[in-house]
């Protein structure tokens, strides 16, 4: 399968645990980006990387939020101190660098109790 | 944060019936829209992207067409099989910045 892959595909854990999430994007696509899908909403972006270089940060992304992608290959998203707000589905899309159709990866399933 | 509404938010249909959804966008600043399928525990799949006034896009049974003028887009669904039953995201890309703006889906559901 050469699409995208994320993992864990779902994540359970307590309020204030730290968690984190990898990205494995399609091979020769050098776009990579974050998004949150919230109950009822439709995704919204977080972040987006060219190669390794992070070029844009939503206002959603909290300081809490870190997102990295240390050789411009996977990425890897951390939400440290969890609430209850940040359960979500989490998804990572990527893109060739001449087209514009981002391709997704399954997500992550986020739920904090 | 751009407002992209989509309608029905739910939409029933027996398989056979064709069925069509609109999505609605800021008619100013005009890069990209584009459509996903979304089926339950899989990835969104990209079905198309749209980037100028008057574009009509085809894939099998699905079409789309794309009005920049007045900030709509319709996509089509002709003869709906059980397997055409997903969620249908648009997303509107406004300057080509890479953030895409989604609107809240249209969950259709193919009875067979």
């Amino acid at each position: 399968d050469t699409g995208v892959s994320q993992n864990p595909r779902h994540k359970i854990t307590k309020r204030g645990q730290n968690v984190t999430f990898r990205c494995d994007p399609i091979s020769e696509h050098n776009r990579l980006y974050w998004y949150r899908q919230t109950l009822g909403q439709g995704p919204e972006f977080l972040t987006y990387f060219q190669n390794e270089a992070q070029l844009e940060k939503s206002r959603l992304l909290s300081d809490r939020f870190s997102a990295e992608r240390p050789k411009g290959s996977f990425s890897t998203l951390e939400i440290q101190r969890t609430e209850q707000g940040d359960s979500a589905m989490y998804l990572c899309a990527s893109s060739h660098p001449t087209l514009d159709t981002q391709y997704f990866g399954p997500g992550t399933r986020l739920t904090v109790l | 944060i751009l407002n992209v509404e989509q309608s029905p938010q739910s939409l029933h249909v027996q398989e056979g019936d064709s069925t069509n959804f609109t999505c609605s966008f800021p008619s100013s600043n005009f890069y990209a829209l584009h459509w996903y399928r979304w089926e339950t525990a899989k990835s969104p799949e990209a079905l198309f992207v749209m980037t100028l006034n008057g574009d009509e896009k085809k894939k099998g049974r699905i079409s789309a067409t794309l009005n920049t003028k007045e900030g709509y887009s319709y996509l089509y669904i002709k003869g709906s099989q059980p397997e055409d039953s997903a969620t249908y995201l648009c997303a509107f890309d406004q300057t080509g910045a890479n953030n895409l703006f989604f609107g809240t889906g249209t969950r259709l559901t193919v009875i067979p």
